[in-house]
Protein backbone atom coordinates (compact mmCIF):
# COMPACT_ATOMS: atom_id res chain seq x y z
CA UNK A 1 0.00 0.00 0.00
CA UNK A 2 1.77 3.43 -1.06
CA UNK A 3 2.05 6.23 1.20
CA UNK A 4 0.31 9.63 0.53
CA UNK A 5 1.72 12.43 -0.39
CA UNK A 6 0.55 15.81 0.37
CA UNK A 7 0.17 18.55 -1.11
CA UNK A 8 0.05 17.19 -4.88
CA UNK A 9 1.77 20.42 -5.46
CA UNK A 10 3.07 23.66 -4.60
CA UNK A 11 4.44 27.03 -6.11
CA UNK A 12 7.16 28.42 -3.95
CA UNK A 13 8.98 32.37 -4.24
CA UNK A 14 12.44 31.91 -3.95
CA UNK A 15 13.20 32.66 -0.33
CA UNK A 16 9.81 31.03 0.98
CA UNK A 17 9.42 27.86 2.92
CA UNK A 18 7.64 24.51 2.28
CA UNK A 19 6.68 21.58 3.94
CA UNK A 20 5.61 18.09 2.46
CA UNK A 21 3.74 15.21 4.15
CA UNK A 22 3.79 11.81 3.58
CA UNK A 23 1.72 9.67 5.75
CA UNK A 24 1.12 5.63 5.64
CA UNK A 25 -1.48 3.12 7.24
CA UNK A 26 0.96 0.79 7.68
CA UNK A 27 3.43 0.28 9.88
CA UNK A 28 7.46 2.02 8.92
CA UNK A 29 10.60 0.99 9.67
CA UNK A 30 12.05 3.68 7.52
CA UNK A 31 11.36 6.46 5.42
CA UNK A 32 13.59 7.79 2.64
CA UNK A 33 12.89 10.94 0.62
CA UNK A 34 13.62 11.69 -3.29
CA UNK A 35 13.82 14.63 -5.34
CA UNK A 36 13.28 14.01 -9.37
CA UNK A 37 13.45 16.66 -12.18
CA UNK A 38 12.08 16.13 -15.09
CA UNK A 39 13.35 13.62 -17.64
CA UNK A 40 16.14 12.41 -14.31
CA UNK A 41 16.04 9.82 -12.16
CA UNK A 42 15.25 10.24 -8.79
CA UNK A 43 17.78 11.48 -6.42
CA UNK A 44 18.23 10.37 -2.80
CA UNK A 45 18.08 13.49 -0.20
CA UNK A 46 17.79 11.22 2.98
CA UNK A 47 16.62 8.17 5.32
CA UNK A 48 15.22 8.15 8.52
CA UNK A 49 14.84 5.20 10.68
CA UNK A 50 11.88 4.90 13.23
CA UNK A 51 12.70 6.22 16.47
CA UNK A 52 11.28 9.65 15.98
CA UNK A 53 14.68 10.86 14.29
CA UNK A 54 15.22 14.47 12.32
CA UNK A 55 17.87 14.57 9.97
CA UNK A 56 18.88 17.81 7.67
CA UNK A 57 21.10 18.87 5.00
CA UNK A 58 21.58 22.43 4.34
CA UNK A 59 18.01 23.71 4.08
CA UNK A 60 16.39 20.53 3.60
CA UNK A 61 15.33 18.46 7.02
CA UNK A 62 12.71 15.80 7.79
CA UNK A 63 11.39 14.23 10.66
CA UNK A 64 9.95 10.88 11.09
CA UNK A 65 6.99 10.03 13.82
CA UNK A 66 6.63 6.03 13.54
CA UNK A 67 3.73 6.39 15.92
CA UNK A 68 1.84 8.30 13.69
CA UNK A 69 2.86 6.81 10.55
CA UNK A 70 4.09 10.12 9.62
CA UNK A 71 6.97 11.92 7.85
CA UNK A 72 7.46 15.48 6.95
CA UNK A 73 10.10 17.08 4.56
CA UNK A 74 11.00 20.93 5.29
CA UNK A 75 12.28 23.09 2.60
CA UNK A 76 13.33 26.25 3.89
CA UNK A 77 14.56 29.87 2.03
CA UNK A 78 13.39 27.69 -1.15
CA UNK A 79 15.91 27.70 -4.13
CA UNK A 80 15.05 27.58 -7.91
CA UNK A 81 17.17 24.36 -7.68
CA UNK A 82 14.78 22.97 -4.99
CA UNK A 83 12.22 22.03 -7.87
CA UNK A 84 11.02 19.28 -8.63
CA UNK A 85 8.69 15.92 -7.93
CA UNK A 86 9.51 14.68 -4.44
CA UNK A 87 8.69 10.95 -3.57
CA UNK A 88 8.61 9.51 0.05
CA UNK A 89 9.67 5.84 -0.15
CA UNK A 90 8.20 3.51 2.99
CA UNK A 91 9.94 0.29 4.08
CA UNK A 92 8.40 -1.70 6.92
CA UNK A 93 11.19 -3.99 7.40
CA UNK A 94 13.02 -6.13 5.10
CA UNK A 95 11.21 -4.99 2.07
CA UNK A 96 11.55 -2.91 -0.44
CA UNK A 97 11.03 0.89 -1.05
CA UNK A 98 6.86 1.99 -2.31
CA UNK A 99 6.71 5.15 -3.18
CA UNK A 100 3.85 7.87 -2.95
CA UNK A 101 2.68 9.80 -6.01
CA UNK A 102 4.88 12.68 -5.42
CA UNK A 103 4.45 16.66 -4.62
CA UNK A 104 5.42 18.35 -7.51
CA UNK A 105 7.71 21.80 -5.71
CA UNK A 106 7.75 24.89 -8.07
CA UNK A 107 9.98 27.43 -7.11
CA UNK A 108 9.90 31.07 -9.19
CA UNK A 109 12.13 34.30 -9.07
CA UNK B 1 32.02 5.72 -7.68
CA UNK B 2 30.38 5.03 -10.81
CA UNK B 3 26.66 4.61 -10.70
CA UNK B 4 23.90 2.63 -11.32
CA UNK B 5 24.09 2.70 -15.35
CA UNK B 6 21.32 1.42 -17.82
CA UNK B 7 21.22 0.40 -21.40
CA UNK B 8 19.83 1.28 -23.62
CA UNK B 9 18.51 5.04 -22.00
CA UNK B 10 15.77 4.88 -24.90
CA UNK B 11 14.10 2.31 -26.77
CA UNK B 12 10.98 2.40 -29.77
CA UNK B 13 10.11 -1.02 -30.64
CA UNK B 14 6.71 -1.61 -32.66
CA UNK B 15 3.52 -4.06 -30.32
CA UNK B 16 4.38 -7.52 -29.89
CA UNK B 17 8.32 -7.73 -30.27
CA UNK B 18 10.78 -8.23 -27.51
CA UNK B 19 12.34 -6.00 -25.74
CA UNK B 20 15.49 -6.47 -23.02
CA UNK B 21 17.09 -3.87 -20.77
CA UNK B 22 20.08 -3.78 -19.00
CA UNK B 23 21.27 -2.59 -15.51
CA UNK B 24 24.97 -2.78 -14.29
CA UNK B 25 24.36 -1.32 -10.12
CA UNK B 26 27.12 -0.10 -7.94
CA UNK B 27 29.64 -2.65 -7.75
CA UNK B 28 29.60 -3.75 -3.87
CA UNK B 29 25.93 -3.31 -4.09
CA UNK B 30 23.97 -6.83 -2.90
CA UNK B 31 20.18 -5.87 -3.44
CA UNK B 32 19.24 -4.60 -6.85
CA UNK B 33 15.73 -3.65 -7.95
CA UNK B 34 13.41 -2.73 -11.17
CA UNK B 35 11.13 -0.19 -11.04
CA UNK B 36 8.51 1.29 -13.48
CA UNK B 37 7.29 4.83 -13.59
CA UNK B 38 4.80 6.62 -15.65
CA UNK B 39 4.35 10.32 -16.18
CA UNK B 40 2.77 11.82 -13.03
CA UNK B 41 3.37 8.89 -10.83
CA UNK B 42 5.97 7.58 -8.26
CA UNK B 43 7.93 4.71 -8.91
CA UNK B 44 5.98 1.12 -9.08
CA UNK B 45 7.74 -1.89 -7.74
CA UNK B 46 8.24 -4.77 -10.07
CA UNK B 47 11.09 -7.18 -8.70
CA UNK B 48 14.09 -7.24 -6.58
CA UNK B 49 16.63 -9.38 -6.09
CA UNK B 50 19.66 -10.30 -3.47
CA UNK B 51 22.73 -11.11 -4.85
CA UNK B 52 21.01 -13.94 -7.93
CA UNK B 53 18.16 -14.83 -6.02
CA UNK B 54 15.05 -12.89 -6.91
CA UNK B 55 13.33 -12.83 -3.30
CA UNK B 56 10.26 -10.56 -4.70
CA UNK B 57 7.94 -10.26 -7.81
CA UNK B 58 4.71 -7.51 -7.79
CA UNK B 59 1.25 -8.53 -9.14
CA UNK B 60 2.16 -5.83 -11.59
CA UNK B 61 4.87 -8.20 -13.25
CA UNK B 62 2.79 -10.14 -15.73
CA UNK B 63 4.01 -12.96 -17.25
CA UNK B 64 5.49 -11.49 -19.87
CA UNK B 65 8.22 -9.75 -18.10
CA UNK B 66 10.82 -12.22 -16.89
CA UNK B 67 14.23 -10.25 -14.79
CA UNK B 68 17.71 -11.92 -14.20
CA UNK B 69 20.60 -11.97 -12.42
CA UNK B 70 22.23 -14.71 -13.42
CA UNK B 71 25.63 -13.96 -10.97
CA UNK B 72 24.75 -11.55 -8.67
CA UNK B 73 26.18 -8.73 -10.78
CA UNK B 74 24.18 -7.17 -13.31
CA UNK B 75 20.82 -7.55 -14.33
CA UNK B 76 18.70 -7.60 -17.55
CA UNK B 77 14.42 -7.39 -17.76
CA UNK B 78 13.07 -8.68 -20.93
CA UNK B 79 9.51 -7.63 -22.01
CA UNK B 80 7.94 -10.21 -24.40
CA UNK B 81 4.88 -8.98 -26.86
CA UNK B 82 4.95 -5.52 -25.78
CA UNK B 83 2.17 -3.88 -25.98
CA UNK B 84 1.46 0.36 -25.37
CA UNK B 85 0.40 -0.11 -21.94
CA UNK B 86 4.16 -1.40 -21.35
CA UNK B 87 5.34 2.51 -22.39
CA UNK B 88 7.48 3.75 -19.45
CA UNK B 89 10.74 4.71 -18.20
CA UNK B 90 12.26 1.49 -16.45
CA UNK B 91 14.58 2.49 -13.80
CA UNK B 92 16.99 0.13 -11.75
CA UNK B 93 18.13 0.84 -8.72
CA UNK B 94 20.68 -1.12 -6.29
CA UNK B 95 21.63 -0.54 -2.60
CA UNK B 96 23.71 -2.68 0.41
CA UNK B 97 21.08 -4.24 2.61
CA UNK B 98 18.41 -2.09 1.52
CA UNK B 99 19.83 1.52 3.18
CA UNK B 100 20.17 3.83 0.73
CA UNK B 101 18.72 3.15 -2.76
CA UNK B 102 20.33 4.21 -5.59
CA UNK B 103 19.08 4.59 -9.01
CA UNK B 104 20.06 4.54 -12.43
CA UNK B 105 19.24 6.96 -15.14
CA UNK B 106 16.48 5.00 -16.40
CA UNK B 107 15.66 3.03 -19.88
CA UNK B 108 12.67 4.91 -21.80
CA UNK B 109 10.11 2.58 -23.49
CA UNK B 110 8.31 3.49 -26.25
CA UNK B 111 5.80 0.62 -27.67
CA UNK B 112 4.06 2.35 -31.15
Amino acid sequence: QQPVQSPQAVILREGEDAVINCSSSKALYSVHWYRQKHGEAPVFLMILLKGGEQKGHEKISASFNEKKQQSSLYLTASQLSYSGTYFCGQTSGNTPLVFGKGTRLSVIA
Amino acid sequence: DTGVSQDPRHKITKRGQNVTFRCDPISEHNRLYWYRQTLGQGPEFLTYFQNEAQLEKSRLLSDRFSAERPKGSFSTLEIQRTEQGDSAMYLCASSLTGFHVHFGEGSWLTVV
